[in-house]
């Protein structure tokens, strides 16, 4: 089976550092994903993780450990914009399911 | 290039009606899913497909049937529509090499029912 858990809200000041955790079980790991989805819109690509460590795009970087299960989003120098919600996924080994957490809302405020 | 199309945008449904929403895909992406979001819930994996002629079921596939007949296409179908199927619908596309490519979404259908 597979398991994906996230905070459901946070809240963060414009400037600021926030750090969203996704914690994860699954039977086999082929990578991790990190979308994006403003209220009323479509999900958006944000991050993809196979490898342990830090990949870094601009304001935003992801975090991954396979062996404590472990991801987290780490957005920078917040903007008001990034209000959003933020959802990690899976696809599983050997099924081609695309599974996702039930994901963070972050508030962003002035 | 449309990406993924899907429609309607919006529809108002009675208890037990049937309709079908409708996913196009012009990107030859092998692998599409259909997804549903209740207010302020993650998604939810209703069926996909690898590939014309193959579909499987995802986390809650009752209330509803898929086909694929072409690459292209990949139709949802609620044959008697309940309350408990008011949701958001997304479908979305990926192309092959299923885990390193993201998930190219539609813009949803907004369905309601009565």
């Amino acid at each position: 089976g597979q398991n994906i858990d996230q905070p459901t809200e946070m809240t963060a000041t414009e400037g600021a550092i926030v750090q969203i955790n996704c914690t994860y079980q699954t039977s086999g790991f082929n990578g991790l994903f990190w979308y994006q989805q403003h209220a009323g819109e479509a999900p958006t690509f944000l991050s993809y993780n196979v490898l342990d460590g830090l990949e870094e795009k601009g304001r935003f970087s992801s975090f991954l450990s396979r062996s404590k299960g472990y991801s987290y989003l780490l957005l920078k120098e917040l903007q008001m914009k990034d209000s959003a919600s933020y959802l990690c996924a899976l696809p599983t080994s050997g099924t081609y399911k695309y599974i996702f957490g039930t994901g963070t809302r972050l508030k962003v405020l002035a | 290039n449309a990406g993924v199309t899907q429609t309607p945008k919006f529809r108002i449904l009675k208890i037990g009606q049937s309709m079908t929403l409708q996913c196009t895909q012009d990107m030859n992406h092998n692998y599409m899913y259909w997804y549903r979001q209740d207010p302020g819930m993650g998604l939810k994996l209703i069926y996909y497909s690898v590939g014309a002629g193959i579909t499987d079921k995802g986390e809650v596939p009752n209330g509803y049937n898929v086909s694929r007949s072409t690459t292209e296409d990949f139709p949802l179908r609620l044959e008697l529509a309940a309350p408990s199927q008011t949701s958001v619908y997304f479908c979305a596309s990926i192309v092959q090499g299923l885990y390193t490519g993201e998930l190219f979404f539609g813009e949803g259908s907004r369905l309601t029912v009565l």
